[in-house]
């Protein structure tokens, strides 16, 4: 089964809103990462927060790190119609094992 | 792309046959990873390796083979391809030369592989 399950699946929004993604997983992590994915193209990272981190900022993101809900949140602000895309969680499991686990991802559409 | 190259990128295959996709970085990076992507199933791991020669299994294993001969060369293997593997493989690599560990670092993606197996 899947450590990460992003909430919602699809979220469709106007340009200029604000878009909100969450993540849960279900086992203790290292550290949590979103990545974004445009349609028939690889993965590109968009920002990592450890485990010991609440919250980490890079532009017009803004990630979330409640550890004791095992959930995260990515916040896109002032969203663009390039931001339509698929974006995804990806946990670093406090396992020994160095690969990510990835979360169902979570289709976002900016409506100009 | 960080460097990694995905081939071929599209391929259809008939079920029964090898077939085998290669990763190729010239990074450096330690981390190679095997990803396939399916609708409703984000990227579940195939396999990985940590250097050369050293490989372990991710969660959806079975049927797959990988090889790592050379630091920038990580091969995937479906033994007898199934329609079942039919998907979208992506190649990964993480940890840079010099650093520590590979325990806060990103995932840099090739731009994926298109298997059908009919």
């Amino acid at each position: 089964s899947q450590q990460g399950e992003e909430d919602p699946q699809a979220l469709s929004i106007q340009e200029g809103e604000n878009a909100t993604m969450n993540c849960s997983y279900k086992t203790s992590i290292n550290n949590l990462q979103w990545y974004r994915q445009n349609s028939g193209r690889g993965l590109v990272h968009l920002i990592l927060i450890r485990s010991n981190e609440r919250e980490k900022h890079s532009g017009r993101l803004r990630v979330t790190l409640d550890t004791s809900k095992k959930s995260s949140s990515l916040l896109i602000t002032a969203s663009r119609a390039a931001d339509t895309a698929s974006y995804f969680c990806a946990t670093l499991m406090d396992t020994g094992r160095r690969a990510l686990t990835f979360g169902s991802g979570t289709r976002l559409q900016v409506q100009p | 792309d960080a460097g990694i190259t995905q081939s071929p990128r599209h391929k259809v295959t008939e079920t029964g046959t090898p077939v085998t996709l290669r990763c190729h970085q010239t990074e450096n990076h330690r981390y190679m990873y095997w990803y396939r992507q399916d609708p409703g199933h984000g990227l579940r791991l195939i396999h990985y390796s940590y250097g050369v020669k050293d490989t372990d299994k991710g969660e959806v294993s079975d049927g797959y083979s990988v090889s790592r001969s050379k630091t920038e060369d990580f091969l995937l293997t479906l033994e007898s391809a199934t329609s079942s593997q039919t998907s979208v493989y992506f190649c990964a690599i993480s940890e840079s030369p010099g650093t520590a560990t590979a325990l806060n670092t990103e995932a840099f993606f090739g731009q994926g592989t298109r298997l059908t197996v009919v």
